[in-house]
């Protein structure tokens, strides 16, 4: 099992570009989360999925983000345009029961936006 | 409501010292408990896991945390540090009725000095 699978690892791109972050989730996890994590605001939770649906997204900070997740094994989560702001280490977890298993946790993306 | 409170941001200890990071949570309902792990520039891992049953749980790497529901907490501990235990540690809690998710507390970074 290859666990939770993450690209790219690091990503600097230019204020207004649109980046892409990517995510495999572990094969027969049901569940998919995206987090965000920075100094300022510690771990939060954007966005999560249960069989390829959105279940809540009340955690996208703006309509820059969007994410999708096409296929049992496939997420992206998008910033168009990226600002600054942004920049911060993005982490992807799946989890097939939240409570008995908890979540296993990518490596991460650490995005810079300059 | 339900909620998760780490009130240490930090700690530091010197090595081979007994260290304890302390989780506190709020709930009306019946819990599932976690502690994970975060080294730099690393993803969370899980330390460990209370589901049900005995109200100490070992972990890796030598922790152990203890259930105590009168008191809502679910402190860990180690009884000797090393430097390698330097890391980031979450608290997280997924409630009864509310099981699609874990919530996240603020985290406790552990400075083990030598």
């Amino acid at each position: 099992d290859a666990g939770v699978i993450q690209s790219p690892r690091h990503e600097v791109t230019e204020m207004g570009q649109e980046v892409t972050l990517r995510c495999k989730p572990i094969s027969g996890h049901d569940y998919l989360f995206w987090y965000r994590q920075t100094m300022m605001r510690g771990l939060e939770l954007l966005i999560y999925f249960n069989n390829n649906v959105p279940i809540d997204d009340s955690g996208m900070p703006e309509d820059r983000f969007s994410a999708k997740m096409p296929n049992a094994s496939f997420s992206t989560l998008k910033i168009q345009p990226s600002e600054p702001r942004d920049s911060a280490v993005y982490f992807c977890a799946s989890s097939a029961d939240a409570s008995n298993y908890g979540y296993t946790f990518g490596s991460g993306t650490r995005l810079t936006v300059v | 409501a339900q909620s998760v409170t780490q009130l240490d941001s930090q700690v530091p200890v010197f090595e081979e010292a007994p260290v304890e990071l302390r989780c506190n949570y709020s709930s009306s309902v019946s819990v599932y408990l976690f502690w994970y792990v975060q080294y730099p520039n690393q993803g969370l891992q899980l330390l460990l896991k209370y589901l049900s049953g005995s109200t100490l749980v070992k972990g890796i790497n030598g922790f152990e945390a203890e259930f105590n529901k009168s008191q809502t907490s679910f402190h860990l501990r180690k009884p000797s540090v090393h430097i390698s235990d330097t890391a980031e540690y979450f608290c997280a809690v997924s409630f009864a009725g509310y099981t699609d998710k874990l919530i996240f507390g603020t985290g406790t970074r552990l400075q083990v000095f030598p």
